[in-house]
């Protein structure tokens, strides 16, 4: 069983540089989140989905983008790269909100110099 | 002050020893989360609970609404239970996650 998969695993960016994290779910799952982990601080939201084509921000959204073209899809863009975004991201999901068991990712590590 | 606060920090606890990691939040809440990391970085959903009290296998996980506190517990700890805890709060449509606890089981 897939689960959640998130792609890459680890990245090095410099400052200034863009990407995309992957995450995909193959559980029928309504609601996606995106995370960051940073040392010492309990996860941030930084954007949640309820749906495909629903996107809302989280805590701490600046500095990112994210799109829900599908149920199972939830990328989260980096447009400018900056060392603040070094952290630990995590994506999951649930099938509903309230009280549901929540599914994570394996994790990115992302590094940026 | 937290909207979450995990004790301790950190545990060491010898093979067999009975553990429990202590939460305590601030807010109303209409669930409460427990999970687990791993070395590697994965987090695995261990419990979730609004009520009472559940068990899987070695562990059990308790909450007291009105006190606003919840406890996980390992039976008979093993090293492969070495990770971090985390405790969630499922608050206004949102999880606020604890620092978590780490935990090593030694030999």
């Amino acid at each position: 069983n897939a689960g959640v998969t998130q792609t890459p695993k680890f990245r090095i960016l410099k400052i200034g540089q863009s990407m995309t994290l992957q995450c995909t779910q193959d559980m029928n799952h309504n609601y996606m989140y995106w995370y960051r982990q940073d040392p010492g601080m309990g996860l941030k939201l930084i954007y949640y989905s309820v749906g495909a084509g629903i996107t809302d921000k989280g805590e701490v959204p600046n500095g990112y983008n994210v799109s829900r073209s599908t149920t199972e899809d939830f990328p989260l863009r980096l447009e400018l790269a900056a060392p603040s975004q070094t952290s630990v991201y995590f994506c999951a999901s649930s099938y509903g909100d309230l009280n549901t068991e929540a599914f994570f990712g394996q994790g990115t590590r992302l590094t940026v110099v | 002050k937290n909207e979450v606060e995990q004790s301790p920090q950190n545990l060491t606890a010898q093979e067999g020893e009975f553990i429990t990691i202590n939460c305590s939040y601030s807010v109303g809440i209409s669930a409460l989360h427990w999970l687990q990391q791993h070395p590697g970085g994965g987090i695995v959903s261990l419990f979730m609970l609004s009520s009472g009290k559940k068990k899987h296998g070695r562990l059990i996980a308790t909450i007291n609404i009105q006190e606003k506190h919840s406890s996980l517990h390992i039976t008979a700890s093993h090293p492969r239970d070495s990770a971090v805890y985390i405790c969630a709060v499922r608050s206004a449509s949102k999880l606020t996650f604890g620092t978590g606890t780490r935990l090593q089981v030694t030999l």
